[in-house]
């Protein structure tokens, strides 16, 4: 199974300010994803990373608000910028390996005030 | 648009008791379904995996089975025990989706000594 480690694992940030979150996995993986997790909800996917190219946006997630870097085939950033509270999440990096299953990081635990 | 719920959103059993979580979906076009585990401020860990060809599977005490036909899984959790208090979350990835997952609502379970 993948390892994956995160980096923060919790801030605390002041609105309007800028974050980024880093990604590693222990194994080469082609995709990559990241979801946010809002107080009491559930997942929702952000977008996808592949080494590469450009990262693939889910409707409501735009590329100025969370720029992907995608470097290599074993790490990945998200960054959240121009922070408000609404931005207040669990962030999670996510990958697929053979046969067909996701795994997922610890998460980060933000914080906007 | 695929949709996935899980009922109930909340359950509390004395321990030893056996757990029956739900989990429905309104596509049965799916390649997959999982069945995570988060704690709270936490990742999530991969406890099932059932490919769409398969009815069950079984890890030690957890037992999961697949109806696609009529949308539903079920989680089974033997003889219950306090250190299995947690959210359980139910993921399709779906063939309309690609490789992305879609996740219900969760589970919080809470297993009283």
């Amino acid at each position: 199974s993948a390892v994956i480690s995160q980096k923060p694992s919790r801030d605390i940030c002041q609105r309007g300010t800028s974050l980024t979150i880093q990604c590693q996995v222990d194994s080469q993986v082609t995709m990559m994803f990241w979801y946010r997790q809002q107080p009491g909800q559930s997942l929702t996917l952000i977008a996808t990373a592949n080494q590469g190219s450009e990262a693939t946006y889910e409707s409501g997630f735009v590329i100025d608000k969370f720029p992907i870097s995608r470097p290599n085939l074993t790490f990945s950033t998200l960054t959240v910028s121009n922070m408000s509270p609404e931005d207040s999440s669990i962030y999670l990096c996510s990958v697929v390996q053979i046969p067909d299953t996701q795994y997922f990081g610890p998460g980060t635990r933000l914080t906007v005030l | 648009k695929q949709e996935v719920t899980q009922i109930p959103a909340a359950l509390s059993v004395p321990e030893g008791e056996n757990l029956v979580l739900n989990c429905s979906f309104t596509d049965s076009a799916i390649y997959n379904l999982q069945w995570f585990r988060q704690d709270p401020g936490k990742g999530l860990t991969s406890l099932l995996l059932i490919q769409s060809s398969q009815r069950e599977q079984t890890s030690g005490r957890l037992n999961a089975s697949l109806d696609k036909s009529s949308g539903r899984s079920t989680l089974y959790i033997a003889a219950s025990q306090p250190g299995d208090s947690a959210t359980y979350l139910c993921a399709v990835k779906g063939k309309a989706a690609g490789n992305k997952l879609t996740f219900g609502g969760g589970t919080r379970v809470l297993v009283k000594p």
